[in-house]
């Protein structure tokens, strides 16, 4: 079957960094995303990606090693508002996006 | 960037009636459009995917004549939610993509049903 795993929750302090892994089998490959989702909203996209390496995007950066089906999203200098759960999802040999369960993130002043 | 509305953001209903949920692509054209169902704290559920002018693709479990989507133009998808129960109370969410969901999928903010 298909599974995409991620931790539930964590915990981390205003200012700081944060790593959220994400492990994943599934059918085939064609791209991982990360969205985050705040309480009773949709997701919004934050990263893409489809080859090995380290994507930068402001204060936030996704990693992705597709031989170890292996992702992390990095989240540097946090802010309370950075407060949301973030969603792990791969597009599958059908360009199916299967979704992780999400890690709820809380940061604390 | 793409931007995907939902209407109405909540509704609140009996049990045994009807409710409409649409979802527009404003500014694109989307030759995809798919449904999802959120319970609190949990992971997104697809529930189908439509395309333009063909009929949509359910997941299983889900019962088609229960969760009916239309997919009439490339701007518009609906989902009627047929004979409510409060079982279906939930967050709905559509998304849309241009090719088939090869490209990036851009969410709409989503519908909060309540069934009494």
């Amino acid at each position: 079957g298909q599974n995409i795993d991620q931790p539930t929750e964590m915990t981390a302090t205003e200012g700081a960094i944060v790593q959220i892994n994400c492990t994943y089998q599934t059918s085939g490959f064609n791209g991982l995303f990360w969205y985050q989702q705040h309480a009773g909203e949709a997701p919004t996209f934050l990263s893409y990606n489809v080859l090995d390496g380290l994507e930068e995007k402001g204060r936030f950066s996704s990693f992705l090693s597709r031989s170890k089906g292996y992702s992390y999203l990095l989240l540097k200098e946090l802010q309370m508002k950075d407060s949301a759960s973030y969603l792990c999802a791969v597009k599958d040999s059908n360009y199916q996006l299967i979704w992780g369960a999400g890690t709820k993130l809380i940061i604390k002043p | 960037g793409a931007v995907v509305s939902q209407h109405p953001s909540w509704v609140i209903c009996k049990s045994g009636t009807s409710v409409k949920i649409e979802c527009r692509s404003l500014d694109f054209q989307a030759t995809t459009m798919f449904w999802y169902r959120q319970f609190p704290k949990q992971s997104l559920m697809l529930m189908a995917t439509s395309n333009e002018g063909s009929k949509a693709t359910y997941e299983q479990g889900v019962e088609k004549d229960k969760f009916l989507i239309n997919h009439a133009s490339l701007t518009l998808s609906t989902l009627t939610v047929t004979s409510a129960h409060p079982e279906d109370s939930s967050f709905y969410i559509c998304s849309a993509s241009t090719s088939g969901g090869a490209s990036e999928q851009f969410f709409g903010p989503g519908t909060r049903l309540t069934v009494l």
